[in-house]
This record gives structure tokens, C-alpha cells and sequence, in this order.
């Protein structure tokens, strides 16, 4: 079983639609959680990071993590064509490992 | 404003020859880290190093050895490079501290390419 799994898409959604990313993880005493954007040929960037059960809000971004579920997700609201990227899950277990998920690769669609 | 850095972006090497990766970073962070990032397998660590003259073994060493003499510097190596260690290479860094993983800051890549 992998550490992090996601769903490798693609997604594809129109502009202005809200864009769902989902992310599981498999050890339940996980803390920490990250979400990264990485365009194509460039290193990936972190847009939001999330340590609590519930909602947490940036901008157009909003993570969700669901600690009994091991899930956590991203919308994005409003998406742009400057939203089309890879955005990755990752994890930090309770034994202080950092792993990340294979990636959601994201097209809006204008 | 942090700036991690990578010697080269692009790299041709033969089978067999032996490969340095440069990574250097200007945020005086303690901790450093090698990737490799391959479609469908995603990101994996190589390597790491939590202190000058430290490294830990990540998930896929094989293959690989590291080097940090600088606490800025952290090299990676492939003695005898192979094919199927073509692929993207990403050095990353972070300060120390359990809890600051969302300080980890990537550079911009290295992709080889083993022929």
C-alpha cells in the first residue's frame, strides 16, 4: 500500500468551475499535510498546508482534511487557465517521513 | 527570499560514467534533501542530510551516494550511472526542527539523461 495515493487524472474543468483534488493517505497517525502545485518543467511549489480536522481556506483555495476518513482534499474556486498544473499531495507520517502522492494533473479549460 | 540552486538543468551522460549533482542554498537551512521525480512513480527520496557530513538513506539509495561538506552544499552522485536512472532530479532544503516541512523549498531541477 503506498503512503499517499491520488488520482492521477486528468481533470479537466471549465473556467470559473470549482476544481476537486483528492488525496488518501495510509498511516492514520499522520499530522501534516501539504498541498503543492508544479507547473509543467518547474519544481514544485507549496500552496497550502493543513494540520487540523475541517476547512482551511486561502484565497481561492480551500483544504479539507478528514482525519478518521485518512483523506484530505483541495478546491479550487473560480478556476483559471493559470490553475492548469500538477498538484501534489504529501504527507508527513508519524515517523517524521515526507511522502508525496503521484500527482493530479489539472486542466481548465477556457 | 529563499533560493535553492542546481548546477545544471539539463545533462547528457553515458552509461557507465560517474555524475555529480550540485545543490547549494542560501537559507542557512540545516536540512537537505535528493529526489527523483518519474511519471506515475511521482516524487522519491534518495537521500537526505540533517547536518554537514550527515546523510540518511531515503527510499531508492541504490545507485547513489551524497556528499555535504558545506551546510549549504549537497551533492549527489551515481558512480557508475545507468539508464534507468534517467530522470528528473530535485534538491530540496528546509530548516531543522521536526515541524517545519512546510518550509521545504525545492530547487529547480535537474533532468539526465543516460544514454
Amino acid at each position: 500500500q503506498k503512503e499517499v495515493e491520488q488520482n492521477s487524472g486528468p481533470l479537466s474543468v471549465p473556467e470559473g468551475a470549482i476544481a476537486s483534488l483528492n488525496c488518501t493517505y495510509s498511516d492514520r497517525g499522520s499530522q501534516s499535510f501539504f498541498w503543492y502545485r508544479q507547473y509543467s518543467g518547474k519544481s514544485p511549489e507549496l500552496i497550502m498546508s493543513i494540520y487540523s480536522n475541517g476547512d482551511k481556506e486561502d484565497g481561492r483555495f480551500t483544504a479539507q482534511l478528514n482525519k478518521a476518513s485518512q483523506y484530505v482534499s483541495l478546491l479550487i474556486r473560480d478556476s483559471q487557465p493559470s490553475d492548469s498544473a500538477t498538484y501534489l499531495c504529501a504527507v508527513k507520517n508519524t515517523g517524521n517521513q515526507f511522502y508525496f502522492g503521484t500527482g493530479t494533473s489539472l486542466t481548465v479549460i477556457p | 527570499d529563499v533560493k535553492v540552486t542546481q548546477s545544471s538543468r539539463y545533462l547528457v551522460k553515458r552509461t557507465g560514467e560517474k555524475v555529480f549533482l550540485e545543490c547549494v542554498q542560501d537559507m542557512d537551512h540545516e536540512n537537505m534533501f535528493w529526489y527523483r521525480q518519474d511519471p506515475g512513480l511521482g516524487l522519491r527520496l534518495i537521500y537526505f542530510s540533517y547536518d554537514v557530513k550527515m546523510k540518511e538513506k531515503g527510499d531508492i539509495p541504490e545507485g547513489y551516494s551524497v556528499s555535504r561538506e558545506k551546510k549549504e552544499r549537497f551533492s549527489l552522485i551515481l558512480e557508475s550511472a545507468s539508464t534507468n536512472q534517467t530522470s528528473m532530479y530535485l534538491c530540496a532544503s528546509r530548516p531543522g526542527g521536526g515541524n517545519r516541512w512546510h518550509e521545504q523549498y525545492f530547487g529547480p531541477g535537474t533532468r539526465l539523461t543516460v544514454t
